[in-house]
């Protein structure tokens, strides 16, 4: 069983649906990264997360500590959103490893 | 200010060689970790450096180190190349303050042949 584990695998959505991607993980962890990661490989880091809620834009990101869970939402989505969305778990402390999950691949048709 | 820079982008290798990527972190950040991404197992974590020593190793051969040199800059090598060893390798640097936040370099793709 992966330690990271993602939902939906892939995702196909009309433009300005609302999206939502979930991430669960096993482990006790520092912290949780939501990773953007667009054809040709560069990765953009979305959020870093340790409790509660955060938004940038149209990018709204959640954590439960408790649950091991954190979702990653798209608000209004666009077709520049198409993207791989990978969840990433800092374990180990401030010293430790990141875990990732397998990714989302998101596709926004306009 | 400038990102993360690896080089080279590409590389073509053939099976029994070794090879060297670079990574040049964001200026003065001193964590630098290193990443391999392949189609059947997605990202894994390689290793990490901070001031020149290794932190951190994932579960990886021998066969892949690496070193950071004293301006912080990283190398990875990996020697007796398989093809198993074609993949995307990212490095990532963060600063000793923000030890959370990861700014990614757009990668080094090798192929194995």
């Amino acid at each position: 069983k992966n330690e990271v584990e993602q939902s939906p695998q892939n995702l196909t959505a009309q433009e300005g649906e609302f999206i939502t991607i979930n991430c669960s993980y096993s482990v006790g962890i520092s912290a949780l990264h939501w990773l953007q990661q667009h054809p040709g490989g560069g990765i953009v880091s979305l959020f870093m997360l340790s409790s509660g809620k955060k938004k940038h834009g149209r990018l709204i990101a959640t954590i439960n500590i408790q649950e091991k869970h954190s979702s990653l939402h798209i608000t209004a989505s666009h077709p520049r959103d198409s993207a791989v969305y990978i969840c990433a778990v800092l374990y180990g402390g401030s010293q430790g490893n990141l875990i990732f999950g397998k990714g989302t691949k998101l596709s926004v048709k306009p | 200010k400038a990102g993360v820079t690896q080089t080279p982008r590409y590389l073509i290798k053939t099976r029994g060689q070794q090879v060297t990527l670079s990574c040049s972190p964001i200026s003065g950040h001193r964590s630098v970790s290193w990443y391999q991404q392949t189609p059947g197992q997605g990202l894994q974590f390689l290793f990490e450096y901070f001031s020149e020593t290794q932190r951190n190793k994932g579960n990886f051969p021998g066969r892949f180190s690496g070193r950071q040199f004293s301006n912080s800059r990283s190398e990875m090598n990996v020697s007796t190349l398989e093809l198993g060893d074609s993949a995307l390798y990212l490095c990532a640097s963060s600063a000793l303050s923000d030890r959370y936040g990861y700014t990614f370099g757009s990668g080094t793709r090798l192929t194995v042949v």
